[in-house]
């Protein structure tokens, strides 16, 4: 079955760092990009940065750039999103999604990280 | 950034009526290639959000005919013909045209 594979949840207290991943299984891994988005408690969807695991090469939302760091292994078929030092505004959903390379759209879903910040 | 702007916000619906949800981009969507880079995603509760429509008007593989897509440069709309009771959710556009990428706010449907 073809998916992305995700963590359910990280809790962290403020100031610590967390790498969280996703895993695509059933595809050629490096045929598609990789973007992750955050959906805060009770909010819309927020487009975070894009990878394409073959090279590397990376996009960031500006918002959202020095803030977090996108990365893949694609020996492993595994794309992580980092962060350095976590804030109580971090807590939120986040989505992995993968992006066809001709239609640009997310066509495939994982099914979130929670992550929870808090002392 | 491209601001995307979704109306209604809410939208009560009874089984088995249409129902239309417009999406406004804040500059024209149509890309160097010709392409049109905007897309709906549906969010049921709980769940992640799953893609509908790419490209305006391709519906994605497994989507019920009973979703549409149409629309042109700044304006766009997702329709569905007889709402059905699994429909309930949370509906985005996206656009992918240029980077960063954006969403709407999120059309919330319900049955009334």
């Amino acid at each position: 079955e073809v998916q992305l594979v995700q963590a359910g949840a990280e809790v962290k207290k403020p100031g610590e760092s967390l790498k969280i991943s996703c895993e695509g299984v059933g595809y050629i891994f490096t045929r598609y990009w990789i973007g992750w988005v955050r959906q805060m408690p009770g909010k819309g969807l927020e487009w975070m940065a894009l990878i394409s695991p073959g090279d590397s090469d990376t996009r960031y939302n500006p918002s959202f750039q020095g803030q977090v760091t996108i990365s893949a292994d694609k020996s492993i078929s595994t794309t992580y999103l980092q962060w350095g030092s976590l804030k109580a505004s971090d807590t939120a959903i986040y989505y992995c999604a993968r992006r066809g390379p001709q239609e640009r759209t997310f066509d495939l879903w994982g099914q979130g990280t929670l992550v929870t910040v808090s002392s | 950034d491209i601001v995307m702007t979704q109306t209604p916000l809410s939208s009560p619906v009874t089984l088995g009526q249409p129902a239309s949800i417009s999406c406004r981009s804040s500059q024209s969507l149509v890309n160097s290639d010709g392409n049109t880079y905007l897309s709906w995603l549906q969010q049921r509760p709980g769940q992640p959000p799953r893609l509908l429509i790419y490209k305006v008007s391709s519906r994605f593989s497994g989507v019920p005919d009973r979703f549409s897509g149409s629309g042109a440069g700044t304006d766009f709309t997702l329709k569905i013909s007889r709402v059905e009771a699994e429909d309930v959710g949370l509906y985005y556009c996206m656009q992918a045209t240029q980077f960063p990428y954006t969403f709407g706010q999120g059309t919330k449907l319900e049955i009334k």
